[in-house]
This record gives structure tokens, C-alpha cells and sequence, in this order.
């Protein structure tokens, strides 16, 4: 089955100092993966997408994504948090055995920066 | 500007009542779709629809019902049958090559 993980429910940073949001996934073919980022009481926000190309992709608000198809990652970076980057995070992945434009989403990761 | 708009923002639902959450988008999307999102769970398809007059269950269909009688609109009826109603509700709309645009989001209380 297609599915995609965020392993830890919270993460938390210094601000200034690197960050970095894991997400894993297993899907069949090609994958086609995104990040959103939502802010509370507020829908989801395109991040950055991977779709081919690159491995490393870069989005939004200075953020980039690491694509690594061996160990099935695709995780979401930035080179200095900022405490305006405290958010949940999504990572999301294209059912890709549905024949539709179908996202499978991960659970989301909640990230801390602290001043 | 092109966007997709839910409405309304709070919504108050009493036991045994159906509820119906509007979601419009003017950004020419073909599919549309429905999450719930609950605390600790992520986002949970409820429904979907690709083209007009034509929508697929998604994982967790029960106790809710849309229609797509117009491109541009999806709304979602949350019925009596759906017990745990209580959560945040999300439309969001693709086209082909495009990611998901969300929109921002109905939060449904039952009271």
C-alpha cells in the first residue's frame, strides 16, 4: 500500500540554527511528493514539490527539500529557522495507483522554533 | 484573485441535524476534494470528485454526502449518521500538473 510517514510528531529548534523535518514514503512508480505548511485555524500551504529533476528542490520562505530515492526520503530543510516558521508541517505524496490525482498525506510534524 | 473559498468559518452543529459546508473555487480546477483533520491524525479523504457530476468515497465516507452539479462548487453535507462530527474540515482543488490548493478551513462543533 502507498503511504507516507513523518516519524516525529514534534520537533524543536533554536532559531538561527538549521532545521529539518523528516518524511518518508512508499509508493509504486515514480513518486510525486510535497510539503504544506499550515499555520493554526488556517488551511495548508504549498511548500515545494518534487517531481522529477533535482534532488534538491527549493520552495518557499527559503525552505528546500532532499529527495533521496534509495532510502525512500524526502526530507524538508531550511539553513536558519526562524520563530515565524513554528507551523505543522505536512509531507504528501501522489496515490499514484488510483489513476487520480489523489494526495496521501502524512500524519504532520509540529515544528518548534524557540527565540 | 483566483482562490477557493469555505464557508462558513464556525459552524455549530446540533445532535441529529444534517449541516452543509459550501466550498466554491474560481481557479478553473477539475478535481476537488474533501479532508477531515482531526489532532494527531493528519488529513483524512472523506471525498472527491473529478469531473462534474461525478465524485468517488474516499477513506472515511460514512455519515457524510456531496454533490458537484457545477465545476466551481463541492459542497459536503455532514449527516445525522456521521456520530463524531466534531473536527476541521478542509476542501482543497488540483488540476493536472498542479499541487492541491487548500482552502482555509470550516471548523464543525457539535454542541
Amino acid at each position: 500500500a502507498q503511504s507516507v510517514a513523518q516519524p516525529e510528531d514534534q520537533v524543536n529548534v533554536a532559531e538561527g540554527n538549521p532545521l529539518t523535518v523528516k518524511c518518508t514514503y512508499s509508493v509504486s512508480g515514480n513518486p510525486y511528493l510535497f510539503w504544506y505548511v499550515q499555520y493554526p485555524n488556517r488551511g495548508l500551504q504549498f511548500l515545494l514539490k518534487y517531481i522529477t529533476g533535482d534532488n534538491l528542490v527549493k520552495g518557499s520562505y527559503g525552505f528546500e527539500a532532499e529527495f533521496n530515492k534509495s532510502q525512500t526520503s524526502f526530507h524538508l530543510k531550511k539553513p536558519s529557522a526562524l520563530v515565524s516558521d513554528s507551523a505543522l508541517y505536512f509531507c504528501a505524496v501522489r496515490d499514484t495507483a488510483s489513476g487520480t490525482y489523489k494526495y496521501i498525506f502524512g500524519t504532520g510534524t509540529r515544528l518548534k522554533v524557540l527565540a | 484573485d483566483g482562490g477557493i473559498t469555505q464557508s462558513p468559518k464556525y459552524l455549530f452543529r446540533k445532535e441529529g441535524q444534517n449541516v452543509t459546508l459550501s466550498c466554491e473555487q474560481n481557479l478553473n480546477h477539475d478535481a476537488m476534494y474533501w479532508y477531515r483533520q482531526d489532532p494527531g491524525q493528519g488529513l483524512r479523504l472523506i471525498y472527491y470528485s473529478q469531473i462534474v457530476n461525478d465524485f468517488q468515497k474516499g477513506d472515511i465516507a460514512e455519515g457524510y454526502s456531496v454533490s458537484r452539479e457545477k465545476k466551481e462548487s463541492f459542497p459536503l453535507t455532514v449527516t445525522s449518521a456521521q456520530k463524531n462530527p466534531t473536527a476541521f474540515y478542509l476542501c482543497a482543488s488540483t488540476r493536472v500538473g498542479y499541487g492541491y490548493t487548500f482552502g482555509s478551513g470550516t471548523r464543525l462543533t457539535v454542541v
